[in-house]
């Protein structure tokens, strides 16, 4: 089973925009939703964009999502310390199996 | 509320077996397909099973093909994870998640607090 890449840091002081991809293939993001989740320290990962581009209740408009081909990212505009968490993209594959991202931490400088 | 509560996991040998459970409450349960997620220690997240919201279909990583068997019971609310021949590599934390689906979508909403496997000698 493929897996789908990001890069496995990123970092940006208070404010800042910081965006992180997530490269898959024609079977997974290419034709399927991309879904983003946020893990803080030691907690279970939480629902951060649905479908694509969606966002949960209470999740602030400071994190968005796009996708475009077989890659999909996320934004997080207006850094703040407690966006500091591991990211993970996922999407299903059309050979009926769920990929995860690789993940990516974010740090505030 | 909807609540999620894993059980089951524990420390078993190379070779051993294990059930972990998934008690869901605060939720129509068979109306959502559900999902079993791991995490290996300092790893990222890793896909393992899916089941629909009747349970009729079932999905697997090839990783765990032929191994594990996920399965369900609708008039407990609870969800399972047969786990057979396990191996070194198999030493996560389980966590069980709600999809947002009667079909299997990957739209996890919520995840569980997982439980601690460690399969080890």
């Amino acid at each position: 089973q493929s897996v789908l890449t990001q890069p496995p840091s990123a970092s940006g002081t208070p404010g800042q925009r910081v965006t992180i991809s997530c490269s898959g293939s024609s079977s997974n993001i290419g034709s399927n939703y991309v879904y983003w989740y946020q893990q803080l320290p030691g907690t279970a990962p939480k629902l951060l964009i649905y479908r694509n581009n969606q966002r949960p209740s209470g999740v602030p408009d400071r994190f968005s999502g796009s996708k475009s081909g077989t890659s999909a990212s996320l934004a997080i505009s207006g850094l703040r310390s407690e966006d500091e968490a591991d990211y993970h993209c996922a999407a299903w594959d059309d050979s009926l199996s769920g990929l995860f991202g690789t993940g990516t931490k974010v740090t505030v400088l | 509320e909807v609540q999620l509560v894993e059980s089951g996991g524990g420390l078993v040998q190379p070779g051993g077996s294990l059930r972990l459970s998934c008690a869901a409450s605060g939720f129509t349960f068979s109306n959502f397909a559900m999902s079993w997620v791991r995490q290996a220690p300092g790893k990222g997240l890793e896909w393992v099973s899916a089941i629909s919201g009747s349970g009729d279909s079932t999905y697997y990583a090839d990783s765990v093909k032929g191994r594990f068997t996920i399965s369900r019971d609708n008039s407990k609310n609870t969800l399972y994870l047969q786990m057979n021949s396990l191996r070194a590599d198999d030493t996560a934390v389980y966590h069980c998640a709600k999809d947002m689906a009667l079909g299997v979508e990957f739209w996890f909403d919520p995840w569980g607090q997982g439980t601690l496997v460690t399969v080890s000698s």
